[in-house]
């Protein structure tokens, strides 16, 4: 049972378009919601993330956005680069708890293969 | 630069044979995951170490995996009698502060089982 459904699959957006990248979560226990950038042959690199206590959030050109009660958060790439063309995966994991012990691990999407044309 | 190094970057084994990868943190790290990621398809959670004790362990590690971390410093996956459906990437990630959320990736190890 996939817990993070990301769509779409694949995208493609011409150099300052603003690609948008959507996922769903059915787990409510789930409080931090990370976007990773992965390029080929390289491991994902952490992009941005979220809590659920804000509806937005902005770094740079990427901003998430949330919507707690439709479980769906967002990845919006403004003025998006050629430079950006990579595979982006949404994030979920559960609450810390250093005292039990708690994994945290992180439950993936599928990923989107984001082309950005000159 | 994550802080994370892996060894080897790439390896090419024959079915049956063993492998074992390294995962090498710059700094001390008390939380270190495994994550096994296959063409086209996002990571998956393989087991967690706090220190050098193993917390939890994916029903995706069968009998022929295991993974050690001595000292709580660096850590070791292992694969025993491969089989081609293991061919993929194997990412470690670290949770730099206890308090953090955050998890960064090395650059992987990508296994070919021929």
């Amino acid at each position: 049972q996939q817990q993070v459904k990301q769509s779409p699959q694949s995208l493609i957006v011409q150099k300052g378009g603003i690609p948008i990248i959507n996922c769903a979560y059915e787990n409510t226990a789930f409080d931090y919601f990370p976007w990773y950038q992965q390029f080929p042959g390289k491991g994902p690199a952490l992009l941005i993330a979220i809590r659920p206590d804000v509806s937005e959030k902005k770094e740079g050109r990427f901003t998430i956005s949330f919507n707690k009660s439709a479980k769906q958060f967002s990845l919006h790439i403004m003025d998006s680069q050629p430079g950006d063309s990579a595979t982006y995966f949404c994030a979920a994991s559960r609450p810390i708890n250093n005292y039990g012990g708690a994994t945290n691990k992180l439950i993936f999407g599928t990923g989107t293969l984001l082309a950005v044309q000159p | 630069d994550t802080g994370v190094s892996q060894d080897p970057r790439h390896k090419i084994t024959k079915r049956g044979q063993n492998v074992t990868f390294r995962c090498d943190p710059i700094s001390e790290h008390n939380r270190l995951y495994w994550y096994r990621q296959t063409l086209g398809q996002g990571p998956e959670f393989l087991t967690y170490f706090q220190n050098e004790a193993q917390l939890e362990k994916s029903r995706l590690l069968s009998d022929r995996f295991s993974a050690e971390r001595p000292k709580g410093s660096f850590s070791t996956l292992e694969i025993q009698r491969t089989e081609q459906g293991d061919s993929a990437m194997y990412l470690c990630a670290v949770r730099r502060l206890a308090a953090s959320y955050e998890q960064y990736f090395g650059p992987g190890t990508r296994l070919t089982v021929t």
